[in-house]
């Protein structure tokens, strides 16, 4: 199947300070990007729908200034949390879907897990 | 918007036996519904997934079942082992248009030997 990637895999960040999670498809492309997250014994939450050339969709409840989103080509999308504090700790998890495997499955990034000290 | 419940929470079983998740839906234009199991600290891993035009789906020991008018579906694993104890969760889907994955609140089977 289609492979996502995603970096760093962890990350300790001081409260107040930008984090900047990657998202990359490797082989295929990717013009829609999902962005989840997952606090710990619960679901995943969708954050925002990310787009490539335009802007993100955000889900209701989800600050679009402090979780940026930036989806500059196919195989790449950018999620940063800004000014982190440590509410903001959880696991983070990209999606996409392969158009040419037909664009039914999604596949996952491993996840960032993010803490904020 | 779509919204997916799932239950049981946690389900426990002795080694051997069967194990019933169950899910409903409410967006009735939803017709991609896969289930992924997920071990601690890791992704999401696709375990079996159905479209809307089937209405069961197996592969080895696990099936799922679909009932679009009741806006329903069920995982069943069969003889179970302690290796399938992770966290499930089932989702929903509209395909075309790439559309989100709405996701359950997930159940944590625990498969005793």
């Amino acid at each position: 199947g289609a492979v996502v990637s995603q970096h760093p895999s962890w990350v300790i960040c001081k409260s107040g300070t930008s984090v900047k999670i990657e998202c990359r498809s490797l082989d295929f492309q990717a013009t829609t990007m999902f962005w989840y997250r997952q606090f710990p014994k619960q679901s995943l939450m969708l954050m925002a729908t990310s787009n490539e050339g335009s802007k993100a969709t955000y889900e209701q409840g989800v600050e679009k200034d402090k979780f940026l989103i930036n989806h500059a080509s196919l195989t790449l999308s950018t999620l940063t949390v800004t000014s982190a504090h440590p509410e903001d700790s959880s696991f983070y998890i990209c999606s996409a879907r392969d158009p040419q495997g037909g664009g039914t499955e999604a596949f996952f990034g491993q996840g960032t897990r993010l803490t904020v000290v | 918007g779509e919204n997916v419940e799932q239950h049981p929470s946690t389900l426990s079983v002795q080694e051997g036996d069967s194990a019933v998740i169950k899910c409903t839906y409410s967006d009735s234009a939803s017709n991609y519904f896969p289930w992924y199991k997920q071990e601690l600290g890791k992704r999401p891993q696709l375990i079996i997934d159905i479209r809307s035009n089937v209405g069961e789906k197996k592969d080895q020991r696990i099936a799922v079942t679909l009932n679009k008018t009741a806006k329903h579906f069920s995982l069943h694993i069969t003889e179970t082992q302690p290796e399938d104890s992770a966290v499930y969760f089932c989702a929903a889907s509209i395909t075309t248009g790439f559309q989100k994955l709405v996701f359950g609140t997930g159940t944590r089977l625990l498969v005793s030997p």
